[in-house]
């Protein structure tokens, strides 16, 4: 198994323009998320999905869309990028177990920087 | 609003000690609480999760405590080696809050030879 892979591995952008960030799972989970890291901080969730065509917002959503069509995909759409979103993110995903044995699984991050 | 405390901040300790990383969270309504690890430029490998009716967990050299009412964890590493520096992530999976896992901001901890 690959786990959960991401693609770029790093994307300088400017800003203004728009990018889609891949994530893709082999793991057959139903849940996944997405994460930004900013530098000394921990994550925050930016969107979540429990299954194919559902979607959710986390914490901090706006500048961002997602879209969830098949259970192994998960894009983060940037759609006008801003200084504000240079970080790095994060995909990840769970079976979606109900109660405490839920664990998530991390792919290695997308470095973006937007000049 | 959850929030997540890690201290330290960072730490440095010679190879052979043993240590205590810290995590405490203001909800003690919570479903799990996981430890993870992170190194330079890569994504994030669980270490441990605990549920919220156990008291620890226990892999390897790596023990993880959870006291649930006073809102604290601990990760304990026995015999640290150079291998273990990275940074070490806490995080809740609160009942209140959905899906989403509260991160702390971590420890980074380095093991000189």
């Amino acid at each position: 198994n690959a786990g959960v892979t991401q693609t770029p591995k790093f994307r300088i952008l400017k800003i203004g323009q728009s990018m889609t960030l891949q994530c893709t799972q082999d793991m057959n989970h139903n849940y996944m998320y997405w994460y930004r890291q900013d530098p000394g901080m921990g994550l925050k969730l930016i969107y979540y999905s429990v299954g194919a065509g559902i979607t959710d917002k986390g914490e901090v959503p706006n500048g961002y869309n997602v879209s969830r069509s098949t259970t192994e995909d998960f894009p983060l759409r940037l759609e006008l990028a801003a200084p504000s979103q240079t970080s790095v993110y994060f995909c990840a995903s769970s079976y979606g177990h109900l109660g405490g044995i839920d664990t998530q699984y991390f792919g290695p991050g997308t470095r973006l920087t937007v000049l | 609003k959850q929030e997540v405390t890690q201290i330290p901040a960072a730490l440095s300790v010679p190879e052979g000690e043993n240590l205590v990383l810290n995590c405490s969270f203001t909800d003690s309504a919570i479903y799990n609480l996981q430890w993870f690890r992170q190194d330079p430029g890569k994504g994030l490998t669980s270490l441990l999760l605990i549920q919220s009716s156990q008291r620890e967990q226990t892999s390897g050299r790596l023990n993880a405590s959870l006291d649930k009412s006073s809102g604290r964890s601990t990760l304990y590493i026995a015999a640290s080696q150079p291998g273990d520096s990275a940074t070490y992530l806490c995080a809740v999976r609160g009942s209140n809050s959905g899906y989403a896992l509260n991160f702390g901001k971590g420890t980074s901890l380095l093991v000189t030879p």
